[in-house]
């Protein structure tokens, strides 16, 4: 079992919907990272998370430490969010480690 | 403010050559990270750079190494080169190392291995 997990790995919206897209971890963590990856292979961090919950635009993300859970919303969805989301954990077991999970494919239809 | 530069874009190299990739991270930042992409293993941790001493290192074979200089650029090498190898290599800048500091990527090196 991977120690990130994200769900769901495909997700396909209309226009304006709202998009929630999870990730649960199996370990201690000391943060998390939501990232974005567009075609073409640039990534972009968008949040990085180590209790509670962050918003900056239309993107939100939260994270539930005793659940070991986070989640990333958008509102109001719209093509430009087109992209690949990753989270990422720093590990703590030893040596830190960056674990990521094996990403989330969204496609916003117009 | 420049952002992370990351040279060569692309790169086809042959079974058994050895790569250098260099990164140079944004500037003010001291640690510096590599991760490989591939499709079938998504993203991996290669290592951090701090300082110019490696402070964590991921699950990779001694094949792939990398160091720091004094002014935050980093290289990483790879030595005989296998076909696995082929992958994206990305690398994130940051102020200081590890525990979810702010991490800011490059564009990515695409490396082919013939």
């Amino acid at each position: 079992k991977n120690e990130v997990e994200q769900s769901p790995q495909n997700l396909t919206a209309q226009e304006g919907e709202f998009i929630t897209i999870n990730c649960s971890y199996s370990v201690g963590i000391s943060a998390l990272h939501w990232l974005q990856q567009h075609p073409g292979g640039g990534i972009v961090s968008l949040f990085m998370l180590s209790s509670g919950k962050k918003k900056h635009g239309r993107l939100i993300a939260t994270i539930n430490i005793q659940e070991k859970h986070s989640s990333l919303h958008i509102t109001a969805s719209h093509p430009r969010d087109s992209a690949v989301y990753i989270c990422a954990v720093w590990i703590i077991q030893g040596a830190q480690k960056l674990v990521f999970g094996q990403g989330t494919r969204l496609t916003i239809n117009p | 403010k420049a952002g992370v530069t990351q040279t060569p874009r692309y790169l086809i190299k042959t079974r058994g050559q050895q790569v250098t990739l260099s990164c140079s991270p944004i500037s003010g930042h001291r640690s510096v990270s590599w991760y490989q992409q591939t499709p079938g293993q998504g993203l991996q941790f290669l290592f951090e750079y701090f300082s110019e001493t490696q402070r964590n290192k991921g699950n990779f074979p001694g094949r792939f190494s990398g160091r720091q200089f004094s002014n935050s650029r980093s290289e990483m090498n790879v030595s005989t080169l296998e076909l696995g190898d082929s992958a994206l290599y990305l690398c994130a800048s940051s102020l200081g190392p590890g525990q979810g500091r702010s991490a800011f990527f490059g564009q990515g090196t695409r490396l082919t291995v013939v």
